[in-house]
């Protein structure tokens, strides 16, 4: 099983609609993070979950909403969002949230919004 | 503040010539970890190396190598002999590891093609 798995790997969605994103790791990792990653700009931070702990970013709208059910999975719930949230979406893993951590990441999910 | 600088957006070489690609950093503390990071086509960030600021020796890795130079704040990557399978968008990282501290500061990465 490969370390971390993302699914959809795409996702077409219009602005009305409710979707989800999951994300799995089997690396016995206790930490977790949603990255999204827009064409020509930094890899931005949205969410990180240690330990139980939430740790997000508060530039992030609350049209994203992150549920972490425990230490293997990670949701990312999407509402109502907006045409410039298309971006590719990268879930991580790692053993301590430190920075310093390496982190593994999922192949993505490539996300449009309509 | 922390800043991580890769000006190079993307670089285009043929098989086989080596390549390097520049990673300049700003930070504050002396104590910081750097990183490196290949995106191949199918998404993944694929972690290549982590270097802490008080090893500044180079490192080897096959036709990788990493030269850190703390005087210059650089941590530039070459490869040497490139080959196709090395085309990805190379991203360059900074850990300034505390308590608090969680985030990395990433590049915005360097688009490497290497043509047949």
């Amino acid at each position: 099983e490969t370390g971390v798995t993302q699914t959809p790997r795409h996702l077409v969605m219009g602005m009305t609609n409710k979707k989800s994103l999951k994300c799995e790791q089997h690396l016995g990792h206790n930490a977790m993070y949603w990255y999204k990653q827009s064409a020509k700009k930094p890899l931005e931070l949205m969410f990180v979950y240690s330990l139980e702990e939430r740790v997000e970013n508060n530039s992030v709208p609350s049209r994203f909403s992150p549920e972490c059910p425990n230490s293997s999975h990670l949701f990312l719930h999407l509402h109502t969002l907006q045409p410039e949230d298309s971006a590719l979406y990268l879930c991580a893993s790692s053993q301590g949230r430190l920075s310093s951590n390496e982190q593994f990441f999922g192949p993505g999910t490539r996300l449009t919004v309509l | 503040a922390q800043k991580v600088t890769q000006a190079q957006t993307e670089i285009s070489v043929v098989e086989k010539e080596d390549v390097t690609l520049d990673c300049v950093y700003e930070t504050r503390d002396t104590t910081y970890y750097l990183f490196w990071y290949k995106q191949p086509p199918s998404g993944e960030l694929v972690f290549l190396i982590r270097r802490n600021s008080f090893d500044e020796q180079n490192e080897i890795s096959g036709r990788y190598s990493w030269n850190f130079q703390k005087s210059t704040s650089s941590f530039n990557f070459t490869i040497t002999a490139s080959q196709v399978v090395d085309s990805a968008v190379y991203f360059c990282a900074l850990s300034e590891p505390t308590d608090s501290n969680y985030q990395l500061i990433w590049g915005a990465g360097t688009k490497l093609i290497i043509k047949p």
